[in-house]
């Protein structure tokens, strides 16, 4: 079975553009989880969706991050406009239940110039 | 609020060592679910374990084996004849199930094993 799927794997850009990034859960899997991971701050949860509804947004950084699930196979999570600061692995994790293990993607290694 | 913790930053062993990881959690909770994942340099995050606070038998995987201890409030990992290819951050997490709070993950352990 496929697992979850993230594009870009990497991402280089420029200060000030618009970054989308892309995941596919695993078919089946009712939550769907965006994380960033840094150095300084570890592994953080930014949004978590279920049955393609946000739940909980409170880890969002600011407005400038956004995230939707359009359908049960498809999310995005959309940094306009981006920053330095930005640059981090954005992973995106999916699960059965909310308290079933989660399943996570390769990530997104975001560069911000 | 869960809490999680995980006081061994950085652990070097040589190879065929056994290791222990710690693990130690807060929780409110009499309901919870506690995890391991491995995240090898290549970066993808890997599920180990899940454990539920009823479940107190020790489990064992091969090399892989935890200790669930719920009067010290420890889930600790222990790789036995630890070997190159378990180098790697290990995370434990928890989820409360009667908390709409998220998974909450420990700062993680880097493991390295030298030949």
């Amino acid at each position: 079975d496929a697992g979850v799927i993230q594009s870009p794997r990497h991402e280089v850009t420029e200060m000030g553009q618009e970054v989308t990034l892309r995941c596919k859960p695993i078919s089946g899997h009712d939550y769907l989880f965006w994380y960033r991971q840094t150095m300084m701050r570890g592994l953080e949860l930014l949004i978590y969706f279920n049955n393609n509804v946000p739940i909980d947004d409170s880890g969002m950084p600011e407005d400038r991050f956004s995230a939707k699930m359009p359908n049960a196979s498809f999310s995005t999570l959309k940094i306009q406009p981006s920053e330095p600061r930005d640059s981090a692995v954005y992973f995106c994790a999916s699960s059965l239940g909310r308290l079933q293990p989660q399943h996570f993607g390769d990530g997104t290694r975001l560069s911000i110039l | 609020a869960q809490k999680v913790t995980q006081a061994q930053t950085e652990i070097s062993v040589v190879e065929k060592e056994d290791v222990t990881l710690d693990c130690v959690y807060e929780t409110r909770d009499t309901t919870y679910y506690l995890f391991w994942y491995k995240q090898p340099p290549s970066g993808e995050l890997v599920f180990l374990i899940r454990r539920n606070s009823f479940d107190e038998q020790n489990e064992i995987s091969g090399r892989y084996s935890w200790n669930f201890q719920k009067s010290t409030s420890s889930f600790n990992f222990t790789i036995t004849a630890s070997q190159v290819v378990d180098s790697a951050v290990y995370f434990c997490a928890l989820s409360e199930a009667t908390s709409v709070d998220d998974m909450r993950f420990g700062a993680g352990t880097r493991l390295t094993v030298k030949p």
